[in-house]
């Protein structure tokens, strides 16, 4: 399987614990974006690197987050101190850097706080 | 307001139905426009991209008006299978994908 892969699929965790989720790119996308999706809304926005350089954040990305790509490879999205608001599906998605083309998307992490 | 916006759902409609999604954005410096498809609980997956000639795939028919900043999805005989929400999706010259909220089908039997 080529496509774009996450890991772990699911997360329940206690509020006050960090979490690391981690995602695989199509291999030859050098675009990695991180999204969060809630019950009945569209995907938000949260990062999007180019090769190991982030190139944006969103300003709903509060300081508990962080992401790193270190290589240009694989990517990780950490979160601080995990608060019951933070419970979502936590999207990756990748493309190549030529316009108009689209982004994949892998399963996604769900993540639960309780 | 939102970025993207998209009519509000549900849509129901009985099986062998045309529906039409509306979507407006907000930014007149987008470049690149999609339609996804998202199923319950899975990640959402390409429909079809948006072109400015407008464009076709079999049933479903997309439309660009850069100039009112609005697209259109319209489904032709639907069926049960098209049950899903529809998010539309414009992108920015080298920027992130902006999706809408996104509208939910239910095709009924």
């Amino acid at each position: 399987d080529t496509g774009v892969s996450q890991d772990p699929r699911h997360k329940i965790t206690k509020r006050g614990q960090n979490v690391t989720f981690r995602c695989d790119p199509i291999s030859e996308h050098n675009r990695l974006y991180w999204y969060r999706q809630t019950l009945g809304q569209g995907p938000e926005f949260l990062t999007y690197f180019q090769n190991e350089a982030q190139l944006e954040k969103s300003r709903l990305l509060s300081d508990r987050f962080s992401a790193e790509r270190p290589k240009g490879s694989f990517s990780t999205l950490e979160i601080q101190r995990t608060e019951q608001g933070d419970s979502a599906m936590y999207l990756c998605a990748s493309s190549s850097s030529a316009e108009n083309t689209e982004a994949f998307f892998g399963q996604g992490t769900r993540l639960t706080v309780v | 307001r939102k970025e993207v916006e998209q009519d509000p759902g549900p849509f129901n409609v009985p099986e062998g139905a045309t529906v039409a999604f509306n979507c407006t954005y907000s930014n007149s410096a987008s470049q690149s426009f999609f339609w996804y498809r998202q199923d319950c609980r899975k990640e959402p997956k390409l429909l079809m991209s948006v072109y400015s000639s407008g464009n076709e795939d079999g049933r479903f028919t997309a439309q660009l008006n850069r100039a009112s900043q609005y697209i259109s999805l319209l489904i032709r005989d639907s069926k049960l299978s098209d049950s899903a929400t529809y998010l539309c999706v414009v992108r920015h010259y080298g920027q992130n994908f902006v999706f809408g909220p996104g509208t939910r089908l239910s095709v009924l039997p």
